[in-house]
């Protein structure tokens, strides 16, 4: 188990409504990056934050928004929910960024109706 | 989009073989990871391997590394029912400040049969 933790562990929302996941990064860990894993797809890069600001985004529309708090851990926003959107959410921290190895939280499953 | 494209898609072995797994990914890398997930819940990290390296050792995990063929294998010797998962590798392209993201392939799907 890595000490990065998530919450909550399910959540059930309705198309057009908006969501909040949050996350605790490792102790010591100043780099959050957020994942979304359809089924049976591997985990897509939604965006990176260092130090309380972003660092990097993939390929995700703007809906899709976030924040670091000065004690490191996270919130992932997703706004206008689509029936797309259903997925689990993992979010990832490390301590120097994607040269070293990822630690992933046991992530968020989502699902929009 | 998905750089890495892990084959096979699905792999069911008998406990005690050996299960080797491919990764093909498609522009230069930094370092490439192997992860490991159970039943759709977090990813664990196996083993980083960085483009100036071709092979590393974790315990029974064995990675190899062909940066001119852009491929990658995982080696899982002596395999246990608990080796049942997915397993996808990832590729980092960018060091430091404007990150890129790890990205994923598909994964395999590895049964371990007792």
């Amino acid at each position: 188990e890595t000490g990065v933790t998530q919450s909550p562990t399910h959540l059930i929302k309705t198309r057009g409504q908006q969501v909040t996941l949050r996350c605790s990064s490792q102790s010591g860990h100043n780099t959050v990056s957020w994942y979304q894993q359809a089924l049976g797809q591997g985990p897509q890069f939604i965006f990176q934050y260092y130090r309380e600001e972003e660092n990097g985004r993939g390929n995700f529309p703007p809906r899709f928004s976030g924040l670091q708090f000065p004690n490191y851990s996270s919130e992932l926003n997703v706004n206008a929910l689509e029936l797309d959107d259903s997925a689990l959410y993992l979010c990832a921290s490390s301590g120097q960024g994607l040269s070293y190895e990822q630690y992933f939280g046991p992530g968020t499953r989502l699902t929009v109706t | 989009s998905q750089q890495g494209e892990e084959d096979p898609q699905a792999l069911s072995i008998q406990e005690g073989e050996n299960a080797t797994m491919n990764c093909s990914y498609k522009t230069s890398i930094n370092n490439l990871q192997w992860y490991r997930q159970n039943s759709g819940r977090g990813l664990v990290h196996l083993i980083l391997i960085r483009s100036n390296e071709r092979e590393k050792h974790s315990g029974r995990l064995r990675v190899t590394l062909d940066t001119s063929k852009k491929s990658s294998s995982l080696l899982i010797t002596a395999s246990r029912a608990a080796d049942t998962a997915s397993y996808f590798c990832a590729t980092a392209t960018h060091v430091g400040g404007g990150a890129d993201g790890l990205t994923f392939g598909k994964g395999t799907h590895l049964i371990i049969q007792p």
